[in-house]
């Protein structure tokens, strides 16, 4: 079956604009997570979604930083008022239910803040 | 919150040897280890992982072998081949909710 999809895979921006990154998830998957990886380092927890809630955010790093998952399948994360610190890969992963269980990533998204 | 450490950083072998990468982990309450494999340019593939009720886990050339006592795990890959060649994580589960701390990595390179 399909993977876990994102969207798109390649995003220049320049420093001070807004960016929108998607992830479509697999089937039926329930949890889905978002990771930031920077280039010789490993993926780092950003936020996690159980549905169409954010369960857990504590990996964003300020306010402007956002995602939503409105109808609990695609997810969007959001960043605001972009920063050259931001240029990395954003992966997206899904998760059958979360807690101890596979995850499965995307490609991710690579961003690059000029 | 849960640290992860990842040695080596990089690991070069001969096409049939074995190549082994170990991690260490902080939080005793975690309780899931998955092992992925990077390519370049490509997102994480999940090859392998364990849970804290088993100490040892094989699939063909892939063993992952957990010791929670001394709070440490690590990914055995024999009879490697150029195609094993790749960036490897190792991470932990950290809570209810699912969310992986990962090391580092490991570069591995298998000379044909």
């Amino acid at each position: 079956g399909a993977g876990v999809s994102q969207t798109p895979s390649n995003k220049v921006t320049e420093k001070g604009k807004y960016v929108e990154l998607r992830c479509d998830p697999i089937s039926g998957h329930t949890a889905l997570y978002w990771y930031r990886q920077s280039l010789g380092q490993g993926p780092e927890f950003l936020i996690y979604f159980q549905g169409t809630g954010a369960a857990d955010d504590s990996g964003l790093p300020n306010d402007r930083f956002f995602a939503v998952r409105p109808e609990g399948s695609v997810s969007t994360l959001k960043i605001q008022r972009t920063e050259r610190g931001d240029s990395a890969v954003y992966l997206c992963a899904s998760s059958p239910w979360g807690s101890a269980n596979e995850q499965f990533f995307g490609p991710g998204t690579r961003l690059t803040v000029l | 919150g849960e640290n992860v450490e990842q040695h080596p950083s990089t690991l070069s072998v001969q096409e049939g040897d074995s190549a082994v990468i170990k991690c260490t982990y902080s939080d005793s309450a975690s309780n899931y280890f998955p092992w992925y494999k990077q390519e370049l340019g490509k997102g994480p593939q999940l090859i392998i992982d364990i849970r804290s009720n088993v100490g040892e886990k094989k699939d063909q050339r892939i063993a992952v072998t957990l010791n929670k006592t001394a709070k440490h795990f690590s990914l055995h890959i024999t009879e490697t081949q150029p195609e094993d060649s790749a960036v490897y994580f190792c991470a932990a589960s950290e809570g209810s909710q699912g969310n992986l701390i990962f090391g580092k990595g490991t570069k591995l390179s298998v000379k044909p």
